[in-house]
């Protein structure tokens, strides 16, 4: 596609309830990305995927968050038992190749409010 | 962990004026990126700084990145309107695609 794609666009979910955010990156980036930004906040480092594989898991908040990514293309980012605090903007970035100086293209993000 | 802090976290200004914005940490970078966002839009690519020093000009925009390679700056010559938006750091460290990002700055041009 033109872009990076994200849907949905916005989520409003019942705490406890499980939410599934979905990423369509560009067509040929090998690597995805995956940030959460809070209101008023820089971006927070969640996951990412050289291909179909994620090294470094580090960022993802507890055992409630998991994300994976299927034929180096669509990635879904779960949250299971969803929490207030998990309120926030969901951002998915994808780049051509991995590597310290890559250009991220960014999608628009899934808001998601958690009631 | 790389901490980066930026300054100001707010500004409003008036059309023509300039402005910095400074992006710092105790830290060593091997690269440093300046990103900007709009409402309802994810973050969009400015410029990569990679060399202690480096100095790159974007139309009235420039980007410094400190000797150390420890901070940076962006400067705006003559701010418009078109300026407002959200401004990020973000730098490279060790790990490749973890960006550490700043907590950005709230720009607002006055027309």
């Amino acid at each position: 596609g033109a872009g990076v794609s994200q849907s949905p666009s916005n989520k409003v979910t019942e705490k406890g309830k499980d939410v599934e955010l979905r990423c369509d990156p560009i067509s040929g980036h090998t690597a995805l990305y995956w940030y959460r930004q809070r209101l008023g906040q820089g971006l927070e480092f969640l996951i990412y995927f050289q291909g179909n594989s994620a090294p470094d898991k580090s960022g993802l908040p507890s055992d409630r968050f998991s994300a994976e990514r299927t034929g180096e293309s669509v990635s879904t980012l779960t949250i299971q038992r969803t929490q207030q605090e998990d309120s926030a903007v969901y951002l998915c970035a994808s780049s051509l190749a991995w590597g310290p100086n890559e250009k991220l293209f960014f999608g628009s993000g899934t808001q998601l409010s958690v009631l | 962990t790389q901490l980066l802090e930026q300054s100001p976290q707010f500004l409003s200004i008036q059309e023509g004026e300039n402005l910095t914005v400074y992006c710092n940490s105790s830290s060593v970078f091997s690269s440093l990126q300046w990103y900007r966002q709009e409402p309802g839009e994810g973050p969009v690519l400015l410029v990569t700084v990679v060399t202690g020093g480096e100095v790159k000009k974007l139309k009235r925009l420039t980007f410094q990145f400190g000797d150390a390679r420890k901070d940076s700056s962006l400067h705006i010559t003559a701010a418009q309107p078109g300026d407002t938006g959200l401004y990020l750091c973000a730098a490279g460290g060790t790990s490749y695609g973890k960006l550490t990002f700043g907590q950005g700055t709230i720009l607002t041009v006055h027309p």
